[in-house]
């Protein structure tokens, strides 16, 4: 059982350039989501999903996709990277009807945008 | 907009005991959580409440005043590896638990 798994752990991108996190569990969860972390601000919401096929924004969606075709795996995709997206990305996950439980998360993923 | 506050920045000393704050306005309230972040590492949950009143687990107990918009945390037998952020999060949707962050509380325990 491995919990939240993301790939990779530090990501060095240029600006324009795309690419795609990744983040899988193993604990059949149906509710996943994505935050980013900056300093001073706090844990952000992105997209979240309730199921495979089920996704919907949170605060900060511009410059993010995302998709969710199976229960395991939720990426995160950026179109265009900016300088503002530098940020830590962690992807959390929770099983539905656990009440008083909260969101697992996964280790992180350190994105830098030159 | 949602509004979570927390102080940003406590200090105490190993065995104390310290109450962290969190108040907010939000435009929804299911339920509110607790998480502890160490430096460098992802969230951890530590507590989530509903109802209000106090609810304890070992040294850590968490306080919530829906009437209010107010909780704490509050952590006895300080231990130096409490050093770490305490996330105060709204659940302000339902059904998902999908908690909406403040920026967080840093507490530095010192011996």
């Amino acid at each position: 059982n491995a919990g939240v798994t993301q790939t990779p752990k530090f990501q060095v991108l240029k600006t324009g350039q795309s690419m795609t996190l990744q983040c899988a569990q193993d604990m059949n969860h149906e509710y996943m989501s994505w935050y980013r972390q900056d300093p001073g601000m706090g844990l952000r919401l992105i997209h979240y999903s309730v199921g495979a096929g089920i996704t919907d924004q949170g605060e900060v969606p511009n410059g993010y996709n995302v998709s969710r075709s199976t229960t395991e795996d939720f990426p995160l995709r950026l179109l265009s990277a900016a300088p503002s997206q530098t940020s830590v990305y962690f992807c959390a996950s929770r099983r539905r009807g656990s009440e008083g439980y909260g969101y697992t998360f996964g280790s992180g993923t350190r994105l830098t945008v030159v | 907009g949602q509004n979570i506050d927390q102080p940003t920045e406590m200090t105490a000393t190993e065995g104390a005991i310290v109450q962290i704050n969190c108040t907010y306005q939000t435009s929804g309230f299911n339920g509110l959580f607790w998480y502890q972040q160490h430096a460098g590492e992802a969230p951890t949950f530590l507590s989530y409440n509903v109802l209000d009143g106090l609810e304890e687990k070992g040294r850590f107990s968490s306080f919530l005043s829906r009437s209010k918009g107010y909780s704490y945390l509050l952590l006895k037998e300080l231990q130096m590896k409490d050093s770490a952020s305490y996330l105060c999060a709204v659940d302000i949707r339902g059904g998902s638990y999908i908690p909406t962050f403040g920026r967080g509380t840093s507490l530095i325990v010192h011996p």
